[in-house]
């Protein structure tokens, strides 16, 4: 079955120390996105590759990147985790075309201890 | 600035009767406009989408209604049953981008 999938699905990271989320595709998708969701909350976007083209939202914070090797794979490193980082971060994919939706991966939660 | 907006954080609704959830957005450039549906430990999964050029889009039992001038969707799912339980999320976007603006969700509880 084609689908996104994210591992792992949950991380446990310490304060300051990098931590790497990886998400792959199945259904060569050129778009990637990555979100960070907390409780409660709307997702929210933090940046998205059209192909290679990396778009990044203005108020994501410098301590987050990412990295797209090839269509398959994208990876969101936050460099030095705060406990406000811990949340669900959630991949998605979509067609290029406009009007398709988004097919998401189950996510993976992150705690910062 | 939340630009898209779901006021209710949760509804109960009796099997088989209707749920009406709602969302608000304030950017009259979102054109384009989804519902996705997440169970817990899962990732959100697409629902229905309704196009501005279009009021109403219908998909056996879920039908979204989209109000432009109140800047206000609907989603409808009639009838209810208890595996629709679930936090419902609606999305906005708008031309000339592949960027998203999600609401907060609503939780579903359908009772049997």
């Amino acid at each position: 079955d084609a689908m996104v999938i994210q591992n792992p699905r949950y991380q446990v990271t310490q304060f300051g120390k990098p931590v790497t989320l990886s998400c792959s595709q199945t259904l060569n998708h050129n778009v990637m996105y990555w979100y960070q969701q907390k409780s409660s909350q709307a997702p929210k976007l933090l940046f998205h590759y059209y192909d290679k083209d990396f778009n990044n939202e203005a108020d994501t914070p410098d301590n987050f990147q990412s990295r797209r090797p090839n269509t398959s794979f994208c990876f969101l490193d936050i460099r030095s985790p705060g406990l406000g980082d811990a949340a669900m971060y959630l991949c998605a994919t979509s067609r290029e075309t406009r009007g398709n939706e988004q097919f998401f991966g189950p996510g993976t939660r992150l705690t910062v201890l | 600035d939340q630009q898209v907006k779901q006021n209710s954080p949760s509804l109960s609704v009796q099997e088989g009767r209707i749920s009406i959830l709602n969302c608000d957005y304030t950017n009259s450039m979102f054109d384009y406009f989804l519902w996705y549906k997440k169970y817990p430990a899962e990732g959100p999964t697409f629902l229905i989408s309704i196009s501005s050029i279009k009021d109403k889009n219908e998909d056996g039992r879920f039908t979204v209604f989209l109000n432009k001038s109140a800047k206000h969707l609907s989603l409808h799912i009639v009838p209810s049953q208890p595996g629709d339980s679930a936090v419902y999320f609606c999305a906005a976007s708008r031309s000339g981008t592949y960027k998203y603006i999600f609401g907060t969700g609503t939780r579903l509880k359908v009772l049997a």
